[in-house]
């Protein structure tokens, strides 16, 4: 059973609109949820976190938020630009020597 | 952070042959991991490498099918033994430094005919 779930695919936005990626999760045990980003051919990169004590986490044009009590993050990319068409992993850690969960990934296109 | 160097980042073989695949880290770290991708799925936890001690397997992975060396805390091995199509995929190591820090190398895809 998937403990961390992306269900979206895949998701295309215009240039300079929101970009909104979701993701839920299931184990009441993870304190600290990360969001990376990939392009192909390159690992994951790290993008921003959120720890379970706060409830957003705000870093230039990337913003996530956090419900505690739906079991559900989402990131918000504002303004969309073309370079952040990639693939988007959300992660989850129920501990800072634990390993990370990881979603399916959704890919997002920005198209110009 | 830490920079990983991961090497080869691609290969085809042929099964029932063996491949190895290396990390190096230009910095000393504790814990390194081992992750897959398979196609259309998600990033998924092989093992933990701990310098000194042996590899610590999650469910559905074992030691003779997946052997990782850690010989000092700057270099970590996987190899993917036995191989079969099944075992096509996407593998990433990963270092961790303090709490969250997490780094990953650029991979390797792994096609097997």
């Amino acid at each position: 059973d998937q403990q961390v779930k992306q269900n979206s695919p895949s998701l295309s936005v215009q240039e300079g609109r929101i970009s909104i990626l979701n993701c839920d999760y299931t184990n009441s045990m993870f304190d600290y949820f990360l969001w990376y980003k990939k392009y192909p051919a390159e690992g994951p990169t790290f993008l921003i976190s959120i720890s379970s004590i706060k409830d957003k986490n705000e870093d230039g044009r990337f913003t996530v938020f956090l419900n505690k009590s739906a079991k559900h993050l989402s990131l918000h990319i504002v303004p969309s630009q073309p370079g952040d068409s990639a693939v988007y992993f959300c992660a989850a850690s129920g501990g800072s020597q634990g390993n990370l969960i990881f979603g399916k990934g959704t890919k997002l296109s920005v198209k110009p | 952070s830490a920079v990983i160097s991961q090497k080869p980042s691609r290969d085809i073989c042929q099964r029932g042959t063996s491949l190895t695949i290396q990390c190096q880290v230009d910095s000393q770290v504790t814990m390194m991991f081992w992750y897959r991708q398979q196609p259309g799925q998600s990033l998924t936890l092989i093992a933990t490498a701990n310098q000194g001690s042996e590899a610590t397997y999650e469910s559905g992975f074992v030691i003779d099918k997946f052997p990782i060396s850690r010989p000092n805390l700057t270099f970590s091995t996987l190899t993917v033994s036995n191989m079969s199509p099944e075992d096509s995929s996407i593998y990433l190591c990963s270092t961790q430094e303090g709490g969250y820090g997490y780094t990953f190398g650029s991979g390797t895809r792994l096609t097997v005919v």
